[in-house]
């Protein structure tokens, strides 16, 4: 069966340190990958997209980047954190008729 | 691009009522797909339901069922016969093959009074 691990689940940064959030899929190949973050009570806004080694879509500018260094892995970075870049992180992959999440890292930066 | 929209930030209903809850899409793509997501306040994302743009039948999941308007863009949910385990944020959700990019709505509050 399929899984998707994401860690750490909680994480304190002081600003201005860097940020590295890994996800990590078993049980399928080639999956489609995705980093969101969701504010405190908002929606999930999309920030990277990924359908395959080295191919990433940004949705969002600036602090952050990801990478997929491999098949089934998905890196979210940050060189310097923004107080701003505090929320709640989910990994997701899907094969296009459902999609499976992570159980997310809540991210506070101080 | 592709925007998905959920213009009511809280509903509220009583337990056994029906509930609708609305969202309408944007996109250029002719072939793609809708999902209503639940999240609970552990935070794990649950599908709901889903729906194939390319199906003019209107998926049902026991008490949950969609009213997929497809000319007008809208993918709403409907909850029926509520129970307090429903109270939950809902998201609905767009997914294309072309892009493969799965794109969220703001989602909705859901509460239930007993």
């Amino acid at each position: 069966s399929q899984t998707i691990h994401q860690w750490p689940a909680t994480l304190v940064q002081p600003v201005g340190s860097p940020l590295s959030l890994e996800c990590t899929v078993e049980g399928t190949s080639n999956p489609n990958l995705y980093w969101y973050r969701q504010a405190a009570g908002r929606g999930l806004q999309l920030l990277f997209y990924s359908v395959g080694i080295g191919q990433i879509s940004s949705e969002v500018p600036q602090n952050l980047s990801a990478s997929r260094p491999q098949d089934r892995q998905f890196i979210l970075s940050s060189k310097k954190l923004l107080l701003s870049d505090s929320g709640f992180y989910l990994c997701a992959w899907s094969l296009m008729l459902e999609a499976f999440f992570g159980q997310g890292t809540r991210l506070t930066v101080v | 691009a592709q925007t998905v929209t959920q213009s009511q930030p809280e509903m509220s209903v009583q337990e056994a009522e029906t509930v609708t809850l609305s969202c309408t899409y944007d996109t250029s793509e002719s072939d793609y797909y809708l999902f209503w997501y639940k999240q609970p306040p552990s935070r794990q994302m649950i599908l709901v339901i889903r729906q194939e743009a390319y199906k003019q039948q209107n998926a049902t999941e026991n008490r949950f069922s969609v009213n997929f308007q497809k000319a007008a863009k809208s993918f709403s949910l409907k909850i029926s016969d509520s129970q307090l385990g429903d109270a939950a944020m809902y998201f609905c959700a767009h997914y294309t093959g072309a892009n493969s990019k799965l794109t969220f709505g703001k989602g909705i509050t859901l509460s239930v009074r007993p």
